[in-house]
């Protein structure tokens, strides 16, 4: 009965490789989204789909491209790895866009 | 851009204490989120605020609007080893209610 899932929750990967992370929320809501939470544990957001549209692209490189077949599930890509791609990655979704967001557990990627 | 302010950055208290943050902007918001991180897991929800001058409990925990609609605080009474963890502030601000803005967090700790 987990409200927003990802997986993997650990991923260890090489500089140069393409990687995805998923996420899925059974909460019925509009909006999903992708944080960057690095070492010092600062929040920033990525990206924000509603409904299937994106909303928010926070300059983020293009190597990171976000796809959501529908509205319960919010993907991440990652091109070309490099080392300070290395953070958690957390989902999240909310009701509406800007509402109370639910997070998911986290995937912590560490490039090597 | 819009930041957050949350102070203290860190804190150090003894179990048994009432623990004090806030969080700041320039910028007004229309709501407050408080959401505590604990370690290795998501940010969860603790307490929402719509309204300014509203002053919302959670069991323990106490949040209030400021009537200025730029600032909130977060008291949590009587601390206890499971409260250790980071707290952030969040929230929409007015000019950009699609998107959460999150505070660098203010990280309790409880000694022994």
């Amino acid at each position: 009965d987990t409200a927003v899932s990802q997986t993997p929750k650990y991923l260890v990967t090489q500089m140069g490789n393409d990687k995805s992370i998923k996420c899925e929320q059974n909460l019925g809501h509009d909006t999903m989204y992708w944080y960057k939470q690095d070492s010092k544990k600062f929040l920033k957001i990525m990206f924000s789909y509603n409904n299937k549209e994106l909303i928010i692209n926070e300059t983020v490189p293009n190597r990171f491209s976000p796809k959501s077949p529908d509205k319960a599930h919010l993907n991440l890509h990652i091109n070309s790895l490099e080392l300070g791609d290395s953070a958690v990655y957390f989902c999240a979704s909310s009701p509406t866009s800007g509402g109370e967001q639910y997070f998911g557990p986290g995937t912590r990627l560490t490039v090597t | 851009g819009q930041q957050l302010n949350q102070s203290p950055q860190s804190m150090f208290i003894q179990e048994g204490e009432d623990v004090s943050m806030n969080c700041t902007s320039s910028s007004i918001f229309n709501t407050w989120l408080w959401y505590k991180q604990d370690p290795g897991e998501g940010p969860v929800l603790l307490i929402a605020l719509y309204k300014a001058g509203e002053l919302t409990s959670n069991g323990r925990l106490t949040a209030q609007f400021g009537i200025t609609r730029k600032d909130s605080f977060l008291n949590i009474s009587a601390s206890i080893p499971s409260d250790v963890g980071i707290y952030f502030c969040a929230g929409p601000p007015m000019n950009r209610d699609d998107k959460i803005i999150f505070g660098k967090g203010t990280r309790l700790h409880i000694l022994p």
